[in-house]
């Protein structure tokens, strides 16, 4: 079936402009997580999502980021006032996480790459 | 929360060799270990895991084995390919309690195979 996916695949701004980030999870992935990977670097965590219970927030860096998930499907990622340390690859990931016998498997996104100048 | 080191942050081998990648956890309430690879501008994928009820798991040229009382687990790869370069990132996650939804990674190895 269909993996995830983020639109757009890169994404150029100028500095203080805001941008939107997209994430497609696999359809019937309970759990969406966002990470932020900077050149050479290692998984950042951001937010967790797993059904309709409050996400998980504590890896956001700042309060000019935020994100939304709409059920159990599409999720954005909002960084406003954009800085040039934001420039990364933004990964989604999904997983049946939560779900009794399942796979704990995070299938990744092919990411965001995010430049701001 | 969990903390995972990975050592090395780079590793070059010969073709044939093995290489070894090494990662400490801090939680023991963690028992659920996958590894990812990443090539070169391309997602991370799961190549393997290890459950906490297991202290080696083998699949292929590819193992990885688990010291709960010491906490730490690592990846082996024999006769490694040109093919097997990448970066490697080693996680860890609790799968039930508080933030059990967690996977922390570490910072990852990159691996060169030399031909």
């Amino acid at each position: 079936g269909a993996g995830v996916s983020q639109s757009p695949s890169n994404k150029v701004t100028e500095k203080g402009k805001d941008v939107e980030l997209r994430c497609d999870p696999i359809s019937g992935h309970t759990a969406l997580y966002w990470y932020r990977q900077r050149l050479g670097q290692g998984l950042e965590f951001l937010i967790y999502f797993q059904g309709n219970s409050a996400p998980d927030k504590s890896g956001l860096p700042s309060d000019r980021f935020s994100a939304e998930r709409t059920g159990e499907s599409v999720s954005t990622l909002t960084i406003q006032r954009t800085q040039q340390e934001d420039s990364a690859v933004y990964l989604c990931a999904s997983s049946l996480a939560g779900v009794v016998g399942s796979s704990y498997e995070q299938y990744f996104g092919p990411g965001t790459r995010l430049t701001v100048t | 929360g969990e903390n995972v080191e990975q050592h090395p942050s780079t590793l070059s081998v010969q073709e044939g060799d093995s290489a070894v990648i090494k990662c400490t956890y801090s939680d023991s309430a963690s028992n659920y270990f996958p590894w990812y690879k990443q090539e070169l501008g391309k997602r991370p994928q799961l190549i393997i895991d290890i459950r906490s009820n297991v202290g080696e798991k083998k699949d292929q040229r590819i193992a990885v084995t688990l010291n709960k009382t010491a906490k730490h687990f690592s990846l082996h790869i024999t006769e490694t390919q040109p093919e097997d370069s990448a970066v490697y990132f080693c996680a860890a996650k609790k799968t039930s309690g508080a933030g059990s939804y967690q996977l922390t990674f570490g910072k990852g190895t990159k691996l060169s195979v030399i031909p």
